[in-house]
């Protein structure tokens, strides 16, 4: 069975850091490219980030690039999102997902940014 | 970026009765491999969205066969033949063909 369970986030401060983590199972990581997408309280779906099975492209939404960086590490299955420099309008549920399609998704971790 | 308009945004449903949402790209979505990279997802309330169909009209296992998409180019349907109540919930359509990957608003379907 195919899981993706996301994790690390948290209520931060303006300006603060937070990295997140999916770990997944059930499927072989390495021959998938992931994605983050993230959906504000209330709001729609936002394709955050994505990245490549090998790590060697990776592509972001115009709203986090310079602040988020993606990476993986194929040995652990998992996938991390690094979020700098963060603003309340990062805040939301941030899911991880399978491929470019996102065919699988994980339950979110919600990530608040407020003073 | 690729612009995705869902129409109707709220859709009010009879149990039994069909359904349609509507979605338009701004750009056609047929990338340069030959595939249309349209899906659609579910997102029941309180739960992740879940993928229905992929490629326009690929349906994926597990999905009922009252579910169906559609289309070509910029224009694309998501049909439900006949409402059920496990129906309820945010529907979205995606595209893949070009980053940044986006998303329509969303439709909701009431009952």
């Amino acid at each position: 069975e195919v899981q993706l369970v996301a994790s690390g986030g948290d209520l931060v401060q303006p300006g603060g850091s937070l990295r997140l983590s999916c770990a997944t199972s059930g499927f072989t990581f390495s021959s998938y490219w992931m994605t983050w997408v993230r959906q504000a309280p209330g709001k729609g779906l936002e394709w955050v980030a994505n990245m490549r099975q090998d790590g060697g492209e990776k592509n972001y939404v115009d709203s986090v690039k310079g602040r988020f960086t993606i990476s993986r590490d194929n040995a652990k299955n998992s996938l991390y999102l690094q979020m700098n420099s963060l603003r309340a309008e990062d805040t939301a549920v941030y899911y991880c997902a399978r491929g470019i399609t996102s065919d699988y998704w994980g339950r979110g971790t919600p990530v608040t940014v407020s003073s | 970026d690729i612009v995705m308009t869902q129409t109707p945004l709220s859709s009010p449903v009879t149990l039994g009765q069909p359904a349609s949402i509507s979605c338009r790209s701004s750009q056609s979505l047929v990338h340069s491999d030959g595939n249309t990279y349209l899906s659609w997802f579910q997102q029941r309330p309180g739960q992740p969205p879940r993928l229905l169909i992929y490629r326009i009209s690929n349906r994926v296992s597990g999905v009922p066969d009252r579910f169906s998409g559609s289309g070509a180019g910029t224009d694309f349907t998501l049909k439900i033949s006949r409402v059920e109540a496990e129906d309820v919930g945010v529907y979205y359509c995606m595209q893949a063909a070009q980053f940044p990957i986006t998303f329509g608003q969303g439709t909701r379907l009431e009952i």
